[in-house]
């Protein structure tokens, strides 16, 4: 397995400018979500989706965009890019069980200029 | 609404020193999940350890302890013999659990431990 996979790795934007960060995950887990990390903050959810063709705002999502077509795929768009929007992002994957624990990808560096 | 809290900001210690990384959460729920992430200086996040409300039992793996006590609401992770590798930013995390189908993680602030050799 290779758990959960994420690219790129590393982005640079500028202001204005759109683009899509991608999620899989080959565990077949019911649910994904995506987090961004900044600096003193801890990690904050951005969308979150329990299966395929569900999805719904976590606590930041202002400025995102999340689809889930797929069990495997959670793709995360910036429709417009803003400097605020510098962070690094991560998607998780867990099963469905209260229980479980969230698996993280490596993230995502994303820098807007 | 829940709060994990991680007051030590940043930490640093020499090699074989013992060091604790303190957390504190906040939550209304009767089950709740509390867990341990460690993010080293490549910037992957990798589980330590996961604990439930019901279980109040320390836990031990290795050079690392977890202290849980409910009535304080902490969840303390003890490192024994502190190693270079040991450098890292850890965060402590607590599970939602209710039936939304969230389950969001809430995480502290993360503590930067910095091992000198």
């Amino acid at each position: 397995n290779a758990g959960v996979t994420q690219t790129p790795k590393f982005q640079v934007l500028k202001t204005g400018q759109s683009m899509t960060l991608q999620c899989a995950q080959d565990m077949n887990h019911e649910y994904m979500s995506w987090y961004r990390q900044d600096p003193g903050m801890g990690l904050r959810l951005i969308h979150y989706s329990v299966g395929a063709g569900i999805t719904d705002q976590g606590e930041v999502p202002n400025g995102y965009n999340v689809s889930r077509s797929t069990t495997e795929d959670f793709p995360l768009r910036l429709l417009s890019a803003a400097p605020s929007q510098t962070s690094v992002y991560f998607c998780a994957s867990r099963t469905g069980a209260r229980r479980d624990t969230q698996y993280f990808g490596p993230g995502t560096r994303l820098t807007v200029l | 609404a829940q709060k994990v809290t991680q007051a030590q900001t940043e930490i640093s210690v020499v090699e074989k020193e013992d060091v604790t990384l303190d957390c504190v959460y906040e939550t209304r729920d009767t089950t709740y999940y509390l867990f341990w992430y460690k993010q080293p200086p490549s910037g992957e996040l990798v589980f330590l350890i996961r604990r439930n409300s019901f279980d109040e039992q320390n836990e031990i793996s290795g050079r690392y302890s977890w202290n849980f006590q409910k009535s304080t609401s902490s969840f303390n992770f003890t490192i024994t013999a502190s190693q270079v590798v040991d450098s890292a930013v850890y965060f402590c995390a607590l599970s939602e659990t209710g039936d939304t189908g969230r389950r969001a993680l809430t995480f502290g602030s993360g503590t930067r431990l910095q091992v000198q050799p």
